[in-house]
């Protein structure tokens, strides 16, 4: 089984400053995607960005990039330049890559409550 | 597309009770998925459709609860019986497998339920 672990339950930062939500997971797989999720206050839940495993290349996506290192099983998320709409909840999330067959369930770690202040 | 749409969004009832939530995923999304979330803990995976069959149920689906996808559309979550413990809020996410965003899961806001 796949476990998930965010170790910052909160976090806040400064608008237009960077800050960086630590993610760990351990899995015995070798084929795989990892994700970052943000849920709003009382809105749904939305992708941010999206990592393959068998990519050495960080994922990027506008202001948000990541970290992945395979070996340490480790998978921050940094945010740049950030706006007061980042405030959100995150959730670190580990999928195994299969085939057609797979059920592709997400498991999610605890999250990091972040907040931007202005 | 309209998104995932999720059916009540709040729902307060007594323990003992039956309830029953309704999502609605995005209508060419094959896969179909319940997640529950409660205070302080990321989701869990509660159990899957591909179009109108389930295939995979967590254990911690218990008796009490049952799902339904219908002509592999719109999706049912039935808890019978509830108890305290079910309080929580109730996530679907549907998915488009076998396309070029197989591995990402569009959620909807969720049912939040409080047992009383």
């Amino acid at each position: 089984a796949q476990t998930v672990t965010q170790s910052q339950p909160e976090m806040s930062v400064q608008e237009a400053e960077t800050v960086t939500l630590s993610c760990t997971y351990d899995t015995s797989e070798n084929n795989y995607y990892l994700f970052w999720y943000k849920q709003p206050p009382s809105r749904q839940m939305i992708l941010v960005i999206r990592q393959e495993a068998y990519k050495q290349q960080n994922a990027t996506e506008n202001r948000f990039s990541v970290n992945f290192q395979k070996a340490a099983k480790s998978f921050s998320l940094k945010i740049s330049d950030s706006q007061l709409g980042d405030t959100a909840m995150y959730f670190c999330a580990f999928m195994k890559h299969g085939s057609g067959g797979s059920n592709y369930k997400l498991t999610f770690g605890k999250g990091t409550l972040l907040t931007v202040n202005p | 597309d309209t998104g995932v749409s999720q059916n009540p969004r709040h729902k307060i009832t007594k323990r003992g009770q039956n309830v029953t939530f309704r999502c609605d995923p995005i209508s060419e999304h094959n896969r179909l998925y319940w997640y529950r979330q409660t205070l302080g803990q990321g989701p869990e995976f509660l159990t899957y459709f591909q179009n109108e069959a389930q295939l995979e149920k967590s254990r911690l689906l218990s008796d009490r609860f049952s799902a339904e996808r219908p002509k592999g559309s719109f999706s049912t979550l039935e808890i019978q019986r509830t108890e305290q413990g079910d309080s929580a809020m109730y996530l679907c996410a549907s998915s488009l497998v076998g396309g070029p965003r197989t591995y990402e899961q569009y959620f909807g806001p969720g049912t939040r339920l409080t047992v009383t």
